[in-house]
């Protein structure tokens, strides 16, 4: 039983450029979450998605930053023209009830 | 000041040991309550799930939920150098919320 995936795991993109994040839930899951873990900080939530719909993305920045969970595939976190200051691992974590939450691995993206 | 509070630690034991790790919030809408254990650029991986307060068992894992004192603490007994790693205290409101806001973690060493 395959546990949360997440590609790539590691994303190298220069400033201005698009990063794309993908998360594939566990089977049978159809809550998923994102959180980022900034340098020395801890894991802040950004955005939680059902299959099609954003549930709450309180913690999502208001620019730059969008999420998607279509109906097939894995959910996306795209962020546009990336700046320093997204350099980050990015988790993403799925759960069947929304109740426990299960983390991927994380995509760690660096900023030149 | 923080929603939830978590020293940083570093933590060093050595093995065999018990080891007591605490969070405190001020979030009384706080309901659900967890610890996460995540290896060095890895994911959190879940190791208890709690509700309100009260204590909860799991091998050599304890979870203890105080809500009059805001205050909730994991014990692990006879502590192993594998279980070197950061702990993540989590914790969410009840209803609909299901982000999880977090501690910023102890690191823990079991020494051989």
């Amino acid at each position: 039983n395959a546990g949360v995936m997440q590609n790539p795991r590691h994303l190298v993109r220069r400033r201005g450029q698009e990063a794309r994040l993908r998360c594939s839930p566990m089977k049978g899951h159809s809550h998923v979450y994102w959180y980022r873990q900034l340098p020395e900080e801890g894991l802040k939530f950004m955005v939680y998605l059902q299959k099609e719909n954003i549930i709450d993305e309180s913690g999502m920045p208001k620019e730059r930053f969008s999420a998607e969970f279509p109906k097939e595939g894995p959910s996306i976190l795209r962020i546009q023209q990336v700046v320093r200051g997204d350099s980050a691992a990015y988790f993403c974590a799925s759960s069947a009830t929304g109740q426990e939450q299960f983390f991927g691995p994380g995509t760690r993206l660096t900023v030149l | 000041q923080k929603e939830v509070e978590q020293d940083p630690g570093p933590l060093s034991v050595p093995e065999g040991a018990i080891v007591s790790l605490n969070c405190t919030y001020s979030n009384s809408a706080f309901q659900y309550f967890m610890w996460y254990r995540q290896y060095s650029r890895k994911g959190p991986e879940l190791l208890m799930y709690t509700y309100s307060s009260g204590n909860k068992e799991d091998g050599r894992f304890t979870a203890q939920v105080d809500k009059s004192s805001k205050y909730i603490s994991l014990f692990i007994r006879d502590s192993q150098p594998s279980d070197s790693a950061t702990y993540l205290c989590a914790m969410r409101g009840g209803g609909s919320a299901r982000q999880l806001t977090f501690g910023s973690g102890t690191q823990l060493t079991v020494l051989p």
